[in-house]
């Protein structure tokens, strides 16, 4: 499909694995948001790309939270010794240009992390 | 201070009536824009419709329209016709500058469940 693509839709491992969660974006989109979703905290922003670069990582909670991206494409977003209250859903998001501007963010459908 | 703040945790409309769901925020920043996200309980977010700052006109997109209040800080979201597949979660949310630091990411409000009735 041309959407945003995210993977895996549903994550479920033991407090303290790491985990990893993958980030297609729409075909020649540059920027790359990554956001959380929990019942307590709404919608937070996590970490932005501008092609390979992230120059706002102000939205990660802890160390154990880190993300890349490469070829200007594809995002990985990981999660170190995972903790019970990094249960939520991740969603990606993407656009053709970041900054100000009208271009809206287009979303996948998250995949939803669940720390037993 | 909440940026962005939608005061109804849940609204109900019947089909084909029209239906208003609320959204302020708070900047100091001159130029910012405001996006209405809709999130049905299958859990996608969806861009419905956009706003910005310097906007002279409210925004339509087909049955959402923006009743964009500048001076109030408000930018509601009318959703015209309501059917019953608009039922789902609402967000505003608000991205702040023309760019450098902001890079366009965007702070939510708590949003709204909107539920729609035969």
């Amino acid at each position: 499909g041309a959407g945003v693509s995210q993977s895996p839709s549903n994550k479920v491992t033991e407090k303290g694995k790491d985990v990893e969660l993958r980030c297609d974006p729409i075909s020649g989109h540059t920027a790359l948001y990554w956001y959380r979703q929990s019942l307590g905290q709404g919608l937070e922003f996590l970490i932005y790309f501008q092609g390979n670069s992230a120059p706002d990582k102000s939205g990660l909670p802890s160390d154990r939270f880190s993300a890349e991206r490469t070829g200007g494409s594809v995002s990985t977003l990981t999660i170190q010794r995972t903790q019970q209250e990094d249960s939520a859903v991740y969603l990606c998001a993407s656009s053709l240009g970041g900054g100000g501007g009208n271009q809206p963010q287009h979303f996948g459908d998250g995949t939803r992390l669940s720390i037993l | 201070a909440q940026k962005i703040t939608q005061t109804q945790p849940g609204m109900f409309v019947q089909e084909k009536e029209a239906v208003t769901l609320d959204c302020t925020y708070d900047t100091s920043d001159p130029s910012y824009g405001l996006f209405w996200y809709k999130q049905p309980s299958s859990g996608e977010m969806i861009f419905l419709i956009y706003q910005g700052s310097y906007d002279q006109q409210n925004a339509t997109e087909g049955r959402y329209s923006l009743n964009f209040q500048k001076a109030r800080k408000s930018a509601n979201l009318v959703i015209s016709a309501s059917q019953l597949g608009d039922s789902a979660m609402y967000f505003c949310a608000m991205r702040e500058g023309a760019g450098g630091t902001s890079y366009g990411k965007l702070t939510f409000g708590q949003g709204t469940i909107l539920t729609v009735h035969p």
